[in-house]
């Protein structure tokens, strides 16, 4: 499986836009770029995902680069809710998901 | 409705003991699965079923057995479990025509 690089932490204020990278450099053309999120006891939420070109969605967007090699997670205007560990998954479908290390991501009121 | 059900949320079993976890979804997706989560890791696949058909096994000791009865159902029968099976372990299903795989909140097993 194509593997992903996140960091493992982040923080940002509450009310301000967050950008979390990921970095997919061995992404194959059929492989999705997924993100979860997984907030304190709870299990995993989807996100958004996509494929080559970029994404919007009630909870946030995903920019892809031309390459494919890295994608970035923009949370418009993050909250205290938003705060959780964040997986950038690739995904061809059918199997279940190989979740990495993901990001923790804290928001500071 | 878009929710994944697990029961129980906890259990706490003695290593001789034989528990089940059941997990229910009612959103007509043919693929179920399993996963195992311990604690401050990520969560690790176990089971795949598609179409109540077992199609993937990630090597998983056969303490664990899972079982599909239909299609809203899933459970994972559990026996002679060891301490460090003690973990986090979520069921989702997926719908078939998008990549969403939607979870439940999980059972947090302890194995004495």
């Amino acid at each position: 499986d194509a593997k992903t690089t996140q960091p493992n932490s982040m923080e940002s204020n509450e009310e301000e836009p967050v950008h979390l990278p990921c970095n997919h450099s061995t992404i194959s053309g059929t492989d999705y770029i997924h993100w979860y999120r997984q907030l304190p006891s709870q299990g995993p939420e989807y996100v958004i995902h996509g494929l080559t070109s970029n994404v919007n969605n009630r909870m946030a967007s995903l920019a892809i680069a031309e390459d494919r090699k890295s994608s970035t997670l923009i949370l418009h205007r993050a909250t205290l809710r938003d705060a959780a560990v964040y997986y950038c998954i690739l995904w061809r479908g059918a199997d279940g998901l190989t979740f990495g290390k993901g990001t923790h991501l804290i928001i500071q009121p | 409705d878009t929710e994944v059900t697990q029961t129980p949320k906890h259990l706490v079993m003695g290593m001789t003991n034989k528990k089940s976890l059941k997990c229910e979804q009612h959103m007509g997706h043919r693929a179920m699965y399993w996963y195992k989560q311990k604690a401050k890791k990520p969560p690790e696949l176990m089971f795949v079923y598609s179409y109540e058909k077992l199609s993937i096994n990630e090597s998983v000791p056969s303490r664990f057995s899972p079982e599909c009865p239909n299609s809203s159902l899933l459970n994972l029968h559990l026996h002679a479990l060891q301490p460090e099976d003690s973990a986090l372990y979520l069921c989702a299903s997926r719908q078939g025509r998008t990549d969403t795989q939607y979870f439940g909140p999980g059972t947090r097993l302890t194995v004495l």
